[in-house]
């Protein structure tokens, strides 16, 4: 079975500072990890995926996240947080190419200016 | 653009009331999912489909059926509808079988049971 953990319901940060969002994975074969954003008031978005290549993933709006193998973790990160940054973020993974992903239970980003 | 549209942003609905969520999506996906959305739980996978009058059973499939008639169309049925159903529900697509594809959601239809 595949699971993701977001160890944090809440992350806050200043504006201009960097920020990072955890996201722990388990599966039994090669994971296919996923972040996406959530708006207030708008559907979900997708930010960026790992599927295999360089361990560095860039994605949209400024951000990116790192895929550890060795720790299972693919942590969403950003160099300076912006105050419109502030939502709520899901980690996602599935076990293969098939099949359906899990979702973590989210984390609410809070950039204070 | 992928567009997924839900057909009510927002619902309110009777307890034993059966009730029709929509979801239609414009880019040819062969996938379809329905999630619901709960404060501290996340998003959980209700029923997803891969291809027209296909369907499987997500994590949370009680209480729920679905309806895959058309390729660009995939329907949410409460067959009777409770007050633990109250929950935003959010429709996506995905393009490809054998793929790692991203998932396009639609807006969410904000469900209230009485």
């Amino acid at each position: 079975a595949q699971s993701v953990a977001q160890p944090e319901d809440q992350v806050n940060v200043a504006e201009g500072n960097p920020l990072t969002v955890k996201c722990t994975y388990s599966v039994s074969g090669n994971p296919y990890l996923f972040w996406y954003v959530q708006y207030p008031n708008r559907g979900l978005q997708f930010l960026l995926k790992y599927i295999t290549g360089d361990n560095l993933v860039k994605g949209s709006y400024g951000f990116e996240a790192e895929f550890n193998k060795s720790q299972t973790s693919f942590h969403l990160k950003k160099p300076s947080a912006l105050v419109s940054d502030s939502a709520l973020y899901f980690c996602a993974v599935r076990d293969g190419p098939l099949g359906k992903s899990t979702f973590g239970d989210g984390t609410t980003l809070t950039v204070k200016p | 653009d992928v567009k997924v549209t839900q057909s009510s942003r927002y619902l309110v609905k009777r307890t034993g009331e059966k009730v029709f969520l929509e979801c239609v999506q414009d880019m040819d996906h062969e996938n379809m999912f329905w999630y619901r959305q709960d404060p501290g739980l996340g998003l959980r996978l209700i029923y997803f489909s891969y291809d027209v009058k296909m369907k499987e059973k997500g994590d949370i499939p009680e209480g729920y059926s679905v309806s895959r008639e058309k390729k660009e169309r995939f329907s949410l049925i409460l067959e009777s509808a409770s007050t633990n159903q109250t929950s935003m529900y959010l429709c996506a697509s995905s393009a490809g079988t054998g793929a790692p594809d991203t998932q396009y959601f639609g807006p969410g239809t904000r469900l209230t049971v009485l």
